[in-house]
């Protein structure tokens, strides 16, 4: 069973703190990917990755950085938190579209509460 | 650049009723076309999808959906629902024009179905 995972359901956190957000999958996939679900706004992509050590910024990273360094981790990082990041994060993967397999798998999201 | 328009951001209905959720898109070349759901506090699930072939998708839970590529849509429907398929729904799409091999997605911005008893 595929699956996508994130380091936590919920998380608060301080204006000006710098906060992780860490995402693993265990299906080897070379895609990886994290958005922000608001209501009324969908989700919108923040940062992408390609590859190990490769990432490309999405729609809306103002604000935000991503690391990764091994092909099953992808963390986004806030690196001073402000109450407008307040929001779900959701992370996803997918294999390269060369295979033919073009959905992305999802986590169960982190509600951040920014104070 | 490719975008996608879910028509309605609430759709409430009554159980057993059918309902269409609609979605339309725009992009000047070829498209792969998905549905997502997401049940109360959970990620997203994929419903159905559509990469080529018959244009009438069978998903997931008595999900369908029809790609029209005349009218650019990709409207998702269930005969009768029942109040375990109360969620929201996201359609998305991709594409050659999403940045290469990696295929990102461009999602709507959701329908809130609600099943009422």
């Amino acid at each position: 069973d595929v699956k996508v995972t994130q380091s936590s359901r919920y998380l608060v956190k301080r204006t000006g703190e710098k906060v992780f957000l860490e995402c693993v999958q265990d299906m080897d996939h070379e895609n990886m990917f994290w958005y922000r679900q608001d209501p009324g706004l969908g989700l919108r992509l923040i940062y992408f990755s390609y590859d190990v050590k490769m990432k490309e910024k999405g729609d809306i990273p103002e604000g935000y950085s991503v690391s990764r360094e091994k092909k099953e981790r992808f963390s986004l990082i806030l690196e001073s938190a402000s109450t407008n990041q307040t929001s779900m994060y959701l992370c996803a993967s997918s294999s390269p579209a060369q295979r033919g397999t073009y959905e992305q798998y999802f986590g169960p999201g982190t509600r951040l509460t920014v104070t | 650049a490719q975008s996608v328009t879910q028509l309605d951001s609430q759709v409430p209905v009554f159980e057993e009723a059918p309902v269409e959720l609609r979605c339309n898109y725009s992009s000047s070349v070829s498209v792969y076309l998905f549905w997502y759901v997401q049940y109360p506090n959970q990620g997203l699930q994929l419903l159905l999808k559509y990469l080529s072939g018959s244009t009438l998708v069978k998903g997931i839970n008595g999900f369908e959906a029809e790609f029209n590529k005349s009218q650019t849509s990709f409207h998702l429907r269930k005969p009768s629902v029942h109040i375990s398929d109360t969620a929201e729904y996201f359609c998305a799409v991709s594409g050659p024009n999403s940045g290469g091999s990696n295929y990102k997605l461009t999602f709507g911005k959701g329908t809130l179905l609600t099943v009422n008893p």
